[in-house]
């Protein structure tokens, strides 16, 4: 049973096009980040939220922290190809566990 | 410029060789992580370090082993490798309480056994 639910799995779009995804759970977590990989590389750390409810911009991404801390969001504005790649939401305290991720395709 | 090393790149042994993946941080972080990854795969948690002379097993059953000796270097070894063991894997590191500062990865070691 996976602990952290990705959806969507894929996402196509085109370039300029806004663009959600979500990380959902069973469980409490005490932290929640976003990270993205790209092909051939390790995943790169976006974003921490910690606190219920919490809103995050990083330029044109928006995370959000569900009030009970069992979910996320990523929202992009005007996506750019760029933006490309595997986006994982990872939860835990000492030792996290990953999600399987929502693979984003951008066209020009 | 990476703060989180992991050598070789890329590997491609034969079946029942003995090799080590080697991971190395210069960020001072006391916890350490190896993940596991199949291409377009969810990452599982293999073995992860809160400190020198501390490793622990993580979920995914992994015939590998780790050692701890020093704060800034977590090896992975197999002593046989198997063409099951076919994967990339992740090193990571943290230096946060509770995982709040993020992990820094590692760039992987792709492995293939033939």
């Amino acid at each position: 049973t996976q602990l952290l639910e990705q959806s969507p799995q894929f996402l196509s779009i085109q370039e300029g096009e806004n663009l959600t995804v979500y990380c959902n759970s069973s469980s409490v977590f005490s932290s929640l980040q976003w990270y993205r990989q790209e092909p051939g590389e390790g995943p790169v750390l976006l974003v921490t939220v910690v606190t219920g409810g919490e809103v995050k911009k990083l330029k044109r991404l928006t995370f959000q922290f569900g009030d009970a801390r069992k979910d996320s969001s990523l929202h992009i504005t005007a996506a750019q190809p760029g933006d490309t790649g595997l986006y994982l939401c990872a939860g835990g305290q000492w030792d996290m566990r990953f999600g399987a991720g929502t693979r984003l395709t951008v066209k020009p | 410029e990476a703060d989180i090393y992991q050598t070789p790149r890329y590997l491609v042994i034969g079946t029942g060789k003995k090799i080590t993946l080697e991971c190395s941080q210069t960020m001072g972080h006391d916890k350490m992580y190896w993940y596991q990854q199949d291409p377009g795969m969810e990452l599982h948690l293999i073995h992860y370090s809160y400190g020198v002379n501390s490793t622990e097993k993580g979920d995914l059953s992994s015939e590998s082993t780790v050692s701890r000796i020093r704060t800034e270097h977590f090896p992975l070894t197999l002593e046989s490798a198997r063409p099951s063991h076919t994967s990339q894997y992740l090193c990571a590191s943290s230096g946060g309480g509770s995982g709040n500062y993020g992990y820094t990865f590692g760039s992987g070691t792709r492995l293939t056994v033939v």
